[in-house]
């Protein structure tokens, strides 16, 4: 079983839409949580770290449900910008564990 | 600016012609890390460092080896390159475990082609 699932998508969406990705991890004593961008053939790029209490940094939206092993994240009216793949990424003790990624085209 | 760097960006090599892929980080971080991006399979961890002269598997060590004389420097060895290398590596390196909600930070990336 993979550490870290998520949808590979993709997801092709028109600017203005609200879209949500999701992502289960399989270890309940998992600390740190992140959400990565990134943009073809370059590196990833931290885009949030996912908080208990969920936090919000302007459109995007992260949500972590430790009792489900869940973690989300949500982009509000989309820009043609925000086309990436947007990898889940789980911290236990020094290692990452980095989902396959979620892509994402937001289209015109 | 704080950075990691990896060197070269692209390399096309012959099988069996030993490489070097360098990494090196200015933050001070005690971990440091390689991987391998390829299509559909996502990143995998070849090797990782907790700090100097500690180093360990990860998942898809077969091939490769790695050094850490020095806390920033962490090059990637492949001794005999072979056609099935061929991908996208990315050096990373991050605060040990116990310093609170440290992100991985990552290198530019080395897009190694070998024939």
């Amino acid at each position: 079983r993979k550490e870290v699932e998520q949808d590979p998508g993709p997801f092709n969406v028109p600017e203005g839409a609200t879209v949500a990705f999701n992502c289960t991890y399989s270890n309940s004593a998992s600390q740190s949580f992140f959400w990565y961008r990134q943009d073809c053939r370059k590196e990833p790029k931290l885009l949030m770290s996912v908080y208990s209490s969920g936090n919000e940094d302007g459109r995007f939206t992260a949500q972590l449900n430790r009792a489900s092993q869940y973690i989300s994240l949500l982009i509000r009216d989309s820009k043609l910008s925000d086309s990436a793949t947007y990898l889940c990424v789980v911290k236990d003790g020094n290692q990452f564990y980095f989902g396959t990624g979620t892509s994402l085209t937001v289209i015109p | 600016e704080a950075q990691v760097t990896q060197n070269p960006r692209y390399l096309i090599t012959v099988t069996g012609k030993k490489l070097t892929v360098t990494c090196s980080q200015n933050m001070n971080h005690e971990y440091m890390s390689w991987y391998r991006q390829d299509p559909g399979l996502g990143l995998r961890q070849i090797y990782y460092s907790m700090n100097v002269e500690v180093t360990d598997k990860g998942d898809v060590p077969e091939g490769y080896k790695v050094s850490r004389k020095e806390k920033r420097n962490f090059p990637l060895i492949l001794e005999s390159p072979s056609p099935n290398q061929t991908s996208l590596y990315f050096c990373a390196s991050s605060l040990g475990a116990g310093k609170g909600y440290t992100e991985a930070f990552f290198g530019q990336g080395t897009r190694l082609t070998v024939v």
